[in-house]
């Protein structure tokens, strides 16, 4: 099945600078890609997806590339702030239709002002 | 909004119990999910289900069952509660159609096996 990896597990910034978050998956079949965030004691909320035949994705100060020779997609956020401080978690769809998506294993992100 | 819930955000059980949390959603969403969320882990799924009566086995479904009774609510079972149970359980609905595939999350239930 499909396997997530995620790196790194936690990233300390500071106020203003840039933060760049990479994932690969395994399964070539797979198809979406969505980034979420979490925030401490709320549940993950969606920020950010790219589809496969797509290969970059911006929204504001966040972006999303894909590589799918490669197998990697990355999450790009720009002149972080404070409340971008939280667990940032990528995915992959690894099965048909897109409905079971499978998770990285999450990273911290701390932004310092 | 979609509005995603479950029964309870605290559980404490103890070993051997059987317990199940519950989770309803009410945007008529076809898929329902249930991960569990531990430290270093990030989210793994457990089980899935994109229609009543249907069930999918996740990445650790061992130790769960699930049912679907009604397509608004999605039961996870823990047959025989067991310490290694401990963890943050998420629930999660979204829509079955090709161009749409965010899932809803909702507030989670902690629950302890002692």
């Amino acid at each position: 099945g499909e396997n997530v990896e995620q790196h790194p597990s936690t990233l300390s910034v500071q106020e203003g600078d840039s933060a760049v978050i990479k994932c690969t998956y395994s399964d070539s079949a797979s198809n979406y890609f969505p980034w979420y965030k979490q925030e401490l004691g709320k549940r993950p909320q969606l920020i950010i997806d790219i589809r496969s035949n797509v290969g970059e994705k911006k929204d504001q100060r966040i972006a999303v590339t894909l590589n799918k020779t490669a197998k990697h997609f990355s999450l790009h956020i720009t002149e972080t702030q404070p409340e971008d401080s939280a667990v940032y978690f990528c995915a992959a769809a690894g099965r048909q239709a897109g409905t079971a998506l499978i998770f990285g294993k999450g990273t911290t992100l701390s932004v310092s002002s | 909004d979609v509005k995603v819930t479950q029964s309870s955000r605290y559980l404490v059980k103890r070993t051997g119990e059987k317990v199940f949390l519950e989770c309803v959603q009410d945007m008529d969403h076809e898929n329902m999910f249930w991960y569990r969320q531990d430290p270093g882990l990030g989210l793994r799924l457990i089980y899935f289900s994109y229609d009543v009566k249907m069930k999918e086995k996740g990445d650790i479904p061992e130790g769960y069952s699930v049912s679907r009774e009604k397509k608004e609510r999605f039961s996870l079972i823990l047959e025989s509660a067991s310490t290694n149970q401990t963890s943050m359980y998420l629930c999660a609905s979204s829509v079955l159609a090709a161009q749409t595939y965010e899932q809803y999350f909702g507030p989670g239930t902690r629950l302890t096996v002692t």
